[in-house]
């Protein structure tokens, strides 16, 4: 069965401060992960995406790594900001022959505090 | 550029009503998919449109559930009759090719009382 397990569940951090986010699927056939940010009352937005072939992506103070072997990502996030509190989803994506099929981690809640 | 716009933003209904909620895609986009989030659970996929056709409708929950794509352009998904279980936030997104991005819309907020 195709599953896409994130920890922490929630996480409290403050200004300024770093944080990691996990993420460990066993989807397949593997196509590529993407972590997207949700705030409160709105869609998923997607932070940064990843192939099979790549190990580490960035963009701004995100920056996710990926390893394919033992089917693991991870989600960094630096100098953290008051408006990096959000739901953070890990979504794998697998191409089958009804075309690309996403599956979605329960995410991690993020609060960042003063 | 318009997003994938949905409506409404909420709904509260009774149990045993119907809902038809309104997904708006991303103008060009071929591909509309239909997901919904339960209350402390994981996104979860329910059906894929390529234009008007559907592609994968696996994820639909049962036959309470009807989803429409007239023409290629807007969907709909309607619920009758509405049960407690069916509560939760359903999102539309879109994408130009299933290799690209799915873009997401805000989702609508399903209450069944």
């Amino acid at each position: 069965k195709n599953q896409v397990e994130q920890s922490p569940q929630s996480l409290i951090i403050l200004e300024g401060k770093n944080c990691t986010l996990q993420c460990n699927y066993t989807v397949s056939p593997f196509s590529n992960l993407r972590w997207y940010k949700q705030d409160t009352g709105r869609g998923p937005v997607s932070l940064t995406i990843m192939t099979f072939s790549e190990n580490t992506k960035s963009n701004g103070r995100y920056t996710a790594t990926l390893d394919a072997d033992t089917k693991q990502s991870s989600l960094h996030i630096t100098a953290s900001q008051l408006s990096d509190s959000a739901s953070y989803i890990c979504v794998v994506s697998s191409m089958t022959g009804g075309g690309n099929k996403l599956t979605f981690g329960t995410g991690t809640q993020l609060k960042v505090e003063l | 550029e318009a997003g994938v716009t949905q409506f409404p933003s909420h709904s509260v209904i009774e149990k045993g009503q119907t809902v038809t909620l309104r997904c708006d895609p991303i103008s060009g986009h071929d591909n509309l998919y239909w997901y919904r989030r339960v209350m402390g659970k994981e996104i979860k996929f329910l059906l894929h449109f390529v234009k008007e056709s559907k592609q994968d409708e696996s994820g639909m929950p049962n036959n309470r559930f009807l989803a429409e794509r007239t023409g290629g352009t807007y969907s709909t998904l309607k619920v009758q009759p509405a049960e407690l279980e069916d509560s939760g936030v359903y999102f539309c997104a879109s994408s130009g090719d299933t290799r690209n991005e799915a873009f997401f819309g805000q989702g609508t907020r399903l209450t069944v009382v």
